[in-house]
């Protein structure tokens, strides 16, 4: 079975500072790679995703992500960060074939921004 | 653009009643999702389902049951609901027929279930 691993519970970062959010996973073949953001109470954003191609992938709100496969990570990367980036943030890979894959959370790493 | 609708946004029961949670995905995809997230917890895969056939199971107690109608809306039933079941039940949708490119999960924004 698959799985995914967030090794930062919690980090908190000052405003415009770097970012970066581990991601392990364990799966066999290429994985297909998400990250989503969750902010408190609500639902979940697809930041961005990976499938095949050019490993450093572009998401949304500035947030890049680096799938190395030797190192079977997938870490998410933001240079500068702002308040409004406090969240929850959740990697996940898709499990199945072709456009069907259920999703296997991380546990997630919750980030603070300070001032 | 359309999203994938939940209802109700939360739900409040006692113990041992039953509860039934509703989705409608975006038009003209094919296959729904449920997660359930505990408190404090990543979100869990339930169930799925794809042109109406259930095309997977996760940890989904026997107490819960699922379906996805001719209309592609899918509803979630569950019964004798114990105080474990209170979490954050999401839908998600995505047109699984049109292959990996279109493998995008899109999430509703959850139902809040609370057992008292």
């Amino acid at each position: 079975a698959q799985s995914v691993t967030q090794p930062d519970i919690h980090i908190t970062v000052s405003e415009g500072a770097s970012l970066e959010l581990r991601c392990n996973y364990s799966y066999g073949a290429t994985p297909y790679l998400f990250w989503y953001v969750q902010s408190p109470g609500q639902g979940l954003q697809l930041l961005l995703k990976y499938f095949s191609g050019d490993t450093l992938v572009q998401g949304i709100k500035g947030f890049e992500a680096e799938f190395k496969r030797s190192q079977s990570s997938f870490n998410l990367r933001k240079p500068s960060v702002h308040w409004s980036d406090a969240a929850e943030y959740f990697c996940a890979v898709g499990e199945g074939a072709g456009g069907y894959n259920k999703l296997i959370f991380g546990a997630g790493t919750r980030l603070a921004v300070h001032p | 653009a359309a999203g994938v609708i939940q209802s109700p946004r939360h739900l409040i029961k006692e113990k041992r009643e039953t509860a039934t949670l509703k989705c409608y995905p975006i038009p003209r995809h094919d296959t729904v999702y449920w997660y359930q997230q505990g408190p404090g917890q990543d979100p869990q895969f339930l169930i799925s389902f794809y042109e109406k056939m259930q095309s997977d199971k996760g940890s989904i107690p026997d107490r819960f049951s699922a379906q996805q109608f001719s209309d592609y809306h899918s509803e979630l039933n569950m019964s004798s609901l114990e105080l474990g079941d209170s979490a954050l039940y999401f839908c998600a949708s995505n047109w699984a027929a049109g292959g990996s490119s279109y493998n995008e999960q899109f999430f509703g924004p959850g139902t809040r279930l609370t057992v008292l």
